[in-house]
């Protein structure tokens, strides 16, 4: 089962920031925050991901709590082509760890001109 | 570079025969991973081969599906005596080695499964 909770959908403005919430109130210690998002009827594209500090990349930027029980996925200027599922999903490295993603059924982000 | 690519894009089949489903991974990639998505389940992970080490089948929802991974490259997803239920996009990702788990997986466009 996924350990994540995201709202179904959301709307933005195109131009302005998305803020996708992610709860993951049940993550461990070396458990990682990655979220990919995928567009009609393609495969996932992988976003960004984190530990413990905030992080952020050309695509956008992830915002993770102090206690680690969720963050904030934050694309800074929605364009239309930004419409897409967006997953959360937490996951350990380590030794033997496969890396196998668990996807749960994410937020539909509909950006609005 | 080329990307991960999959062959089929779509395939059409009749109930009770057998499906091949090929994986092209990035190059040097030695991390491959198989997951499929259908429309009442999601997006769930089938089987992982990581350089010669014994696959991660858990996901594997039956006997009928198989999969092999051929010289750590070429990866082809086997499914036999097809049901109407593995009617699915089939997804190929692959990773570059490196901290076990860690790291971005690249996606194939998928395979899209339909069993009449």
């Amino acid at each position: 089962d996924a350990k994540t909770t995201q709202p179904p959908s959301m709307d933005c403005a195109e131009g302005r920031a998305a803020n996708l919430p992610c709860n993951h109130s049940t993550i461990s210690g070396n458990e990682y925050v990655y979220w990919y998002r995928q567009i009609h009827s393609q495969g996932p594209q992988y976003i960004i991901h984190g530990l413990k500090n905030n992080e952020t990349n050309e695509m956008a930027s992830l915002i993770i709590t102090e206690d680690r029980k969720s963050s904030t996925l934050i694309l800074p200027h929605a364009t239309l082509r930004d419409t897409a599922v967006y997953y959360c999903i937490v996951g350990s490295p380590g030794s033997g760890n496969t890396g196998k993603l668990i996807f749960g059924q994410g937020t539909t982000l509909q950006v609005k001109p | 570079g080329a990307g991960v690519s999959q062959s089929p894009s779509n395939k059409v089949t009749e109930k009770g025969k057998d499906v091949e489903l090929r994986c092209d991974p990035i190059s040097g990639h030695t991390a491959l991973y198989w997951y499929r998505q259908s429309l009442g389940q999601g997006l769930e992970f089938l089987i992982y081969f990581q350089g010669n080490s014994a696959p991660d089948k858990s996901g594997l929802p039956s006997d009928r599906f198989s999969a092999e991974r051929t010289g750590g490259s070429v990866s082809t997803l086997t499914i036999q005596r097809t049901q109407q239920e593995d009617s699915a996009v089939y997804l190929c990702a692959s990773r570059k080695s490196g901290l076990a788990g860690v790291g971005e997986q690249f996606f194939g466009p998928g395979t899209r499964l339909t069993v009449l």
